[in-house]
């Protein structure tokens, strides 16, 4: 996990609430990546950013945001329109020659949503 | 349609044997493929890639990986099972149809790797 901080670990919001997830890099890695992880499911891409004030949507954007402000950090807001917030979210950094390598991953936030 | 597929859900085996934790990819071109270890409620943690050259591929922890192009394989093995070892395994190939620096990953579901003492 290391170079890659996201917090809280652990997360729980009301239904209808937005809530913002945090991740921060200091590997000096210009892509990041926030993915959502579900029981016996792999891992879905949701948003992914290559430089500042540049990112994509990813396969399951639908019901979150991002911002990439800093190139250090990359959050991202699970909003009260994603149906199904409950997972755990992981965001990833690589390098800019990303192609072939890999992602580094942080350690993980378990959103809970009641 | 690019896929990753890891047929089982659990592998169990004993500690001190050999360890096989089987991976197929779908892919036009050529295959970018990872290994990844996941600990409980942990991220993940890089193993070990191939990108070209030996099929063989050695990584962290002991493990390797074997590339198989014709049966477009990606096994993940380790000759020696450590109890420590237990922990849920990702295969990953990179997703052909980017480019311009990203790396977008497509994830099998993961193996549920469980050494017994």
């Amino acid at each position: 996990d290391g170079g890659i901080t996201q917090s809280p670990k652990y997360l729980f919001r009301k239904e209808g609430q937005n809530v913002t997830l945090s991740c921060e890099q200091n590997l000096n890695h210009d892509a990041m990546y926030w993915y959502r992880q579900d029981p016996g499911q792999g891992l879905r891409l949701i948003y992914y950013s290559q430089i500042v004030n540049d990112f994509q949507k990813g396969d399951i954007a639908e019901g979150y945001s991002v911002s990439r402000e800093k190139k250090e950090s990359f959050p991202l807001t699970v909003t009260s329109a994603q149906k199904n917030p409950t997972a755990f979210y992981l965001c990833a950094s690589s390098m800019w020659a990303g192609e072939t390598g890999e992602q580094y991953f942080g350690p993980g936030t378990r959103l809970t949503v009641t | 349609a690019q896929s990753v597929a890891q047929p089982e859900d659990q592998v169990n085996v004993a500690e001190g044997n050999p360890l096989t934790v089987k991976c197929t990819y779908s892919v036009s071109g050529n295959p970018y493929l990872f290994w990844y270890v996941q600990y409980p409620n942990r991220g993940l943690q890089f193993l070990l890639k191939y990108i070209t050259g030996d099929n063989l591929v050695k990584g962290s922890y002991g493990f390797e990986a074997e590339f198989n192009k014709s049966q477009t394989s990606f096994h993940l093995k380790k000759p020696s099972a450590l109890v420590s070892d237990s922990a849920l395994y990702f295969c990953a190939v990179r997703d052909p149809s980017f480019s311009g620096g990203y790396n977008k990953l497509i994830f099998g579901a993961g193996t549920r790797l469980a050494v017994h003492p």
